[in-house]
């Protein structure tokens, strides 16, 4: 079964620091996707950034890109310039290709923005 | 395009009483998760329909909770009895591969157990 791992419970920036969250997971799959949600405290679940495990080039969204290390099963999210409404929880998520191609989430990490 | 919808919002029961959340995902989405979100925590997955059909619900607590997906589009999951430990928020979310595999939420339903 297909885990996943953030070590980081909470985590605390600076505005217009950047700021990276860390996730790691297991599978014995190839071909998967990744991703990063944000939820804020109105409990919605947003997407901020996918990556597709067989490209090779790491996905930027604006200010959020990742770091993501198939080897090593790492997928780290870096938040440049952070702001105000960047404050939630973030969840890194792994979207298996293969079979019931199950959404499976880590524990998440709470990011906190100091003015 | 309208997202997903859950009703109600909120939902306050005593323990041993039953309760039904209702999902409606977006418009062609064949794949409709439940997720169950304890508080501080991830979310579990419940159970995964693809269309009208079960394919996965190994983590769902099936002495006591049911789903269903009519007709593959709306969604109700069903506990019954009631535990203090199912308070949780019950979140859906529906995809499709025309989405390129984005999962969409919906706001939630916050179920409180007394």
């Amino acid at each position: 079964a297909q885990t996943v791992t953030q070590s980081q419970p909470e985590m605390s920036v600076q505005e217009a620091e950047t700021v990276t969250l860390s996730c790691t997971y297991d599978t014995s799959e190839s071909d998967y996707y990744l991703f990063w949600y944000k939820q804020p405290p109105s409990r919605q679940m947003i997407l901020v950034i996918r990556q597709e495990a067989y490209k090779q080039q790491n996905a930027t969204e604006n200010r959020f890109s990742v770091n993501f290390q198939k080897a090593a099963k790492s997928f780290s999210l870096k938040i440049s310039d952070s702001q105000l409404g960047d404050a939630a929880m973030y969840f890194c998520a792994y979207l298996g290709m293969i079979g019931n191609e199950k959404l499976t989430f880590g524990t998440g990490t709470r990011l906190t923005i100091i003015p | 395009e309208a997202g997903v919808a859950q009703s109600p919002r909120y939902k306050i029961i005593e323990k041993r009483q039953s309760v039904a959340f209702w999902c409606n995902p977006i418009s062609g989405h064949a794949t409709l998760y439940w997720y169950q979100q304890i508080l501080g925590q991830g979310p579990k997955l419940l159970i995964q329909f693809q269309n009208n059909g079960v394919v996965d619900d190994s983590q769902l607590p099936k002495d006591r909770f049911s789903a269903e997906r009519l007709k593959g589009v709306d969604s109700t999951l069903k506990i019954q009895p009631a535990k203090l430990e199912d308070s949780a928020v019950y979140l859906c979310a529906s995809s499709s591969r025309a989405s390129n595999t984005e999962a969409f939420f919906g706001q939630g339903t916050r179920l409180t157990v007394v």
